[in-house]
């Protein structure tokens, strides 16, 4: 177990679904990112949380909506999604937001858009 | 936008061999260089890291290489093994004190046995 726990594992949604993706990590750490990842690309930032504050959105579209309600968890609520938006989706924690040890990535949410 | 360029895209070696991976980067800001080691169905797992103030760093099998004057670092595998199939990822700091990382493309590495 990495200490990142990513729910659900796998997730098949229609165009016009609402659902979210859970993430939770037992690190004690202090910042908590979304990344998306696609075949043939680079992992993409998404959104940066520190201490609870969302501190990035990297031209992100609206229907994708974050939630850190505390240090420990990280929400991103999809709706109206595209085909296009079929992918892995990838939470990570790190330690520190400003000094960089590393991050511990959960195993992702394969995300299906149908 | 900022970028972090990996190649190859993929890779095979014999077990036994030498696995080399090179990326480049562009902001002379960077300083912090690490390498995650992805297998399939699972996240990608910091493999080794290394920050600009020095031009080595070891930690068993893997090396990274480190040129700060050309903009690139690498990761090499000794004996590669075929345990070692995997998608590594060379990443750097999008800038100083941030925490923010960006990645490269990734590079598939296939040890045959």
């Amino acid at each position: 177990e990495t200490g990142v726990t990513q729910t659900p594992r796998h997730l098949v949604m229609g165009m016009t679904n609402k659902k979210s993706l859970k993430c939770e990590q037992h690190l004690g750490h202090n910042a908590m990112y979304w990344y998306k990842q696609s075949a043939k690309k680079p992992l993409e930032l998404m959104f940066v949380y520190n201490f609870k504050e969302q501190t990035e959105n990297n031209s992100v579209p609206s229907r994708f909506s974050p939630e850190c309600p505390n240090s420990s968890h990280l929400f991103l609520h999809l709706h109206t999604l595209q085909p296009e938006d079929s992918a892995l989706y990838l939470c990570a924690s790190s330690q520190d937001p400003f000094l960089n040890y590393g991050y511990t990535f959960g195993s992702g949410t394969r995300l299906t858009v149908v | 936008q900022q970028q972090v360029k990996q190649s190859p895209q993929s890779l095979i070696v014999q077990k036994g061999g030498i696995s080399i991976i090179n990326c480049a980067y562009e902001n002379t800001a960077f300083d912090y260089f690490p390498w995650y080691q992805q297998f399939p169905g699972k996240g990608p797992a910091l493999l080794i890291a290394i920050r600009p103030d020095v031009s080595e760093k070891k930690e068993g099998r893997f090396t990274i290489s480190f040129n700060k004057s050309a903009k690139q670092f690498s990761l090499h595998i000794m004996d590669s093994q075929p345990g070692d199939s995997a998608t590594y990822f060379c990443a750097s700091e999008v800038s100083s004190n941030t925490g923010k990382l960006i990645f490269g493309q990734g590079t598939t590495l296939q040890v045959k046995p």
